[in-house]
């Protein structure tokens, strides 16, 4: 069956970077994405990567898709304390390109030093 | 342009007791779903559907059922609600998967 993993903690100073890893199972996935959830909040789509790229970039964030190796990252450039927070790493399911719902990791905690 | 709207934020039933989950969207989404949230396991999926009329079990159905009457509504019911169901409930909605899903803000039940 699908199962996304991430570790579950990650510190870094204020002003670094911040790489968070993830890996996946499906090799049918579709798309790929990242979801910030604050405290007390839903959860918030920061970015996606379809399965035929490598790559994306958007402002601060950089996700790298590693397809041999089933592995996706997010990069966060200069780090605030604003950028605390759960991130979660999902994936498409199934046969259905997304329509049938998401698989998500764990979710990494995010701790920002200063 | 609401987004996601769930109803109610905060719940406390008792043991055996039934209640009803709201959800509504107006972006005109196809796909909705919902999802628990449990600590240290991340969010999965209870029931999902792609359009009015046609719904499907996710990873986590058991104790739980949906309906889709209408595009805007998807109600998750907890038919004899137990402590294991205790739990933070996301719903989502989505108008095709390559946009992602957009998640209400949740309702946090507490069974005791």
């Amino acid at each position: 069956g699908e199962d996304v993993e991430q570790s579950l903690f990650l510190s870094v100073r204020e002003g670094d970077s911040s790489v968070i890893n993830c890996t996946y199972t499906d090799s049918s996935s579709t798309y790929l994405y990242w979801y910030k959830q604050e405290p007390g909040a839903g959860l918030q789509l920061l970015t996606y990567i379809f399965s035929n790229m490598d790559m994306k970039q958007d402002q601060r964030l950089t996700v790298l898709l590693n397809k041999k190796d089933k592995h996706l990252s997010l990069r966060i450039a200069d780090t605030q304390t604003g950028d605390s927070a759960i991130y979660f790493c999902a994936e498409s399911t199934g046969s259905g390109g997304g329509a049938d719902g998401l698989t998500f990791g764990k979710g990494t905690h995010l701790i920002i030093q200063p | 342009n609401a987004g996601v709207t769930q109803t109610p934020k905060f719940q406390v039933l008792k043991t055996g007791q039934s209640m009803t989950l709201q959800c509504a969207q107006d972006m005109n989404h196809e796909y909705m779903s919902w999802y628990r949230q449990d600590p240290g396991m991340g969010l999965r999926l209870i029931h999902y559907s792609v359009g009015a009329g046609i719904t499907d079990q996710g990873e986590v159905p058991n104790g739980y059922n949906v309906s889709r009457s209408t595009t805007e509504d998807f109600p998750l019911r907890l038919l004899s609600a137990a402590p294991s169901q205790t739990s933070v409930y996301f719903c989502a909605s989505s108008y095709y998967s390559f946009y992602g899903y957009t998640f209400g803000s949740g309702t946090r039940l507490t069974v005791v």
